[in-house]
């Protein structure tokens, strides 16, 4: 079964930093991109960043966002500097139905990510 | 990036409705076009890859369509009391975007 848990939320003050983890398991991690999606309260989904071939950013996070992947423990990772308060969601951790197609077919739970003072 | 327009923003409708989306491309994207299903509180869920490529477990009152290569239908045959909820479009051209999504609730 694919799986996909994100974790490392929290409420931060503006300027501050925050690291997501993807914990994926149920597949063959180096066979598919996987991205970030996020969702501000109330609003629609906006994709932030992948990690297939390279690595792709939104222009609204790019650089303050820098996404990773660690093949040895099947983690996918979202380092989030500079927050700002706009930056408020959830985020949702992805799979791709291949490589590099960007239909996402499996989808975390998501973590919520709070920017305020 | 591209942009992603669907209509309605919302819809009322009954169970056993016939129930159409619309979702319209910046620019053509072939049938790089998916539809995806979100209920409060959850993640969403992939319902139509590639136009009208029904996923495996969505029921087949789901289907999708394309005119041309930047306008899309979403359509539900015969609405049931599950399929309340907001549908996205988004596109796999090129970076992703999606649509701004159709509320669809009980009339």
């Amino acid at each position: 079964e694919v799986q996909l848990v994100e974790s490392g939320g929290g409420l931060v003050q503006p300027g501050g930093s925050l690291r997501l983890s993807c914990a994926t398991s149920g597949f063959t991690f180096s066979n598919y991109g996987l991205g970030w999606v996020r969702q501000a309260p109330g609003k629609g989904l906006e994709w932030v960043s992948t990690f297939s071939t390279r690595t792709y950013y939104a222009d609204s996070v790019k650089g303050r966002f820098t996404i990773s992947r660690d093949s040895s423990k099947n983690t996918l990772s979202l380092q989030l500097n500079n927050l700002r308060a706009e930056d408020t969601a959830v985020y949702y951790c992805a799979r791709y139905q291949n490589t590099v197609t960007s239909i996402f077919d499996y989808w975390g739970q998501g973590t919520l990510v709070t920017v305020s003072s | 990036d591209i942009q992603m327009t669907q209509s309605p923003s919302s819809l009322s409708a009954s169970i056993g409705d016939r129930v159409t989306i619309t979702c319209r491309a910046g620019q053509s994207i072939d049938n790089y076009l998916n539809w995806y299903q979100q209920k409060p509180g959850k993640a969403p869920k992939l319902l139509i890859s590639d136009a009208s490529n029904l996923q495996g477990g969505v029921p087949s009152r789901f289907s999708g369509s394309a005119s041309g290569t930047d306008f899309f239908t979403l359509t539900i045959s015969s609405l049931q009391a599950e399929d309340f909820a907001i549908y996205y479009c988004q596109q796999s051209y090129t970076i992703p975007t999606f649509g701004q999504g159709t509320k669809l609730e009980i009339k």
